[in-house]
């Protein structure tokens, strides 16, 4: 596609839902990452993919939060069992391959109430 | 200590002035290096990427880096109202693993 696409846009749910974030890299993009966002507060680091193998995962905060590319385009961000403190703005950023500089959709706001 | 920090400000400067924003980060092998412009309510998008010692420039802006006192920063010149913005400093880390890491960022206005 002409840019990273993120679905939803935004994502209201209730507390102790599931929650499935999607996001469409630009195409021909090895390299997938996702990040949080809070307001005033520059990305943190949640998980990248190479192609469809998760590079480094370390950034999740817990259990509850996975992420999958197993095609290696697509990549869907899953948080279980939701908590309030979820809340946030979750960003998905593509590039031609690691340690190029970064294309961002424009987001997924999540609201757990 | 934080790994890519940055002054929150805001940096407020006239039009047409030199604003200059700084960046510190604290894994010294660190080889790739970034500045990225986000708009209120927007994605971050991409300004400078410099991964030698010295000065790049590019139109207004020019990126410095100093690896030796792990220091980055950002001028831009003839700054306009439309370049208020938050800026954010990204560093790759070391060790084969390139996860860019995010500063905070500086929050910039300029004023007419």
């Amino acid at each position: 596609g002409a840019g990273v696409s993120q679905s939803p846009r935004y994502k209201v749910t209730k507390r102790g839902q599931d929650v499935a974030l999607r996001c469409d890299p630009i195409s021909g993009h090895v390299s997938l990452y996702w990040y949080r966002q809070a307001l005033g507060q520059g990305p943190e680091f949640l998980t990248y993919f190479n192609y469809e193998a998760q590079q480094d995962k370390s950034g999740l905060p817990n259990d509850r939060f996975s992420a999958e590319r197993p095609e290696g385009s697509i990549s869907t961000l899953t948080i279980q069992r939701t908590e309030q403190r979820d809340s946030a703005m979750y960003r998905c950023a593509s590039s031609f391959f690691q340690n190029e500089k970064l294309f961002f959709g424009s987001g997924t706001q999540l609201s757990v109430l | 200590q934080k790994e890519v920090e940055q002054n929150s400000g805001p940096l407020s400067v006239p039009e047409g002035a030199i604003a200059s924003l700084n960046c510190t980060y604290s894994d010294r092998g660190s080889q790739s290096f970034f500045w990225y412009r986000q708009y209120s309510g927007k994605s971050p998008e991409l300004i400078m990427s410099i991964y030698s010692n010295g000065d790049k420039e590019d139109g207004r802006f020019t990126a410095q880096l100093n690896k030796a006192s792990q220091y980055v920063s950002l001028l831009i010149r003839d700054s306009q109202p439309s370049d208020s913005a938050t800026y954010l400093c990204a560093v790759n880390r070391a060790g084969g693993s390139y996860i860019p890491t995010f500063g905070r960022g500086t929050s910039l206005i300029v004023h007419p």
